[in-house]
């Protein structure tokens, strides 16, 4: 399985709102309303931001989105703040009822 | 609170076995809509699904790994294991376990993490 394509970096400044994308295909991407998002800042573990495409875990910022439209799917951080800068990663559920995760963003707030 | 904790060596020779086991705490492995899972970080790079198991026993692997990998639970233990066969340098990395949710859709629960290092 091929990992998920997402950009290597990202920046914007606090207040600002930044989107990353998420590109797979129609086995996983694509295929299924199984899209997650991760935050992982250093020496720590990675924590679920969204999961479904665009749900929210319980104590997870309402400044955090995602969607997804064909193939790609997206974080959007809102009204952004020093605490958001780390490394996020997409995940989709796939045709093999396997996991594939992109290979990761890092986000800069500048 | 559901609580993962990563076990094992943290040097393991080339072409050895590595065997990890994660302890889960908190919550019953045994429940039917989570699959135990272990995710793996190669050093400053992006993290890879190595597999996962459900209570009934049954698992799916990535199928780069697949060869190589077996995962294993102990209900009676709240265990789960992961042993990968024939290691290379290129198994050293920062093992994780986690809880997947719901058919094995997103992972709610991580531990903290266990370095390997493939070394003589």
């Amino acid at each position: 399985q091929s990992a998920l394509t997402q950009p290597a970096s990202v920046s914007g400044s606090p207040g600002q709102s930044i989107t990353i994308s998420c590109t797979g295909t129609s086995s996983d991407v694509g295929g299924y309303n199984y899209v997650s998002w991760y935050q992982q800042h250093p020496g720590k573990a990675p924590k679920v931001m969204i999961y479904d495409v665009s749900n929210r875990p319980s104590g997870v910022s309402n400044r955090f989105s995602g969607s997804k439209s064909g193939n790609t799917a997206s974080l959007t951080i809102s009204g952004l703040q020093a605490e958001d800068e780390a490394d996020y990663y997409c995940s989709s559920h796939t045709i093999s009822s396997t996991l594939v995760f992109g290979g990761g963003t890092k986000l800069t707030v500048l | 609170q559901v609580q993962l904790q990563e076990s094992g060596p943290g040097l393991v020779k080339p072409s050895q076995t590595l065997s990890l086991t994660c302890t889960v705490s908190g919550g019953s492995i045994s429940s039917g809509g989570f699959y135990w899972t272990w995710i793996r970080q190669h050093p400053t790079k992006g993290l890879e699904w190595i597999g996962y198991i459900h209570y009934s026993g049954s698992a799916y692997y990535n199928p780069s790994l697949k060869s190589r990998v077996t995962i294993l639970v102990d209900t009676s233990k709240s265990q789960f294991y992961l042993k990968v066969s024939s290691v290379t340098a290129a198994d050293t990395a920062l093992y994780y376990c986690a809880r997947g949710r719901d058919a094995n859709t997103y992972l709610d629960y991580w531990g903290q993490g266990t370095l390997v290092t493939v070394s003589s």
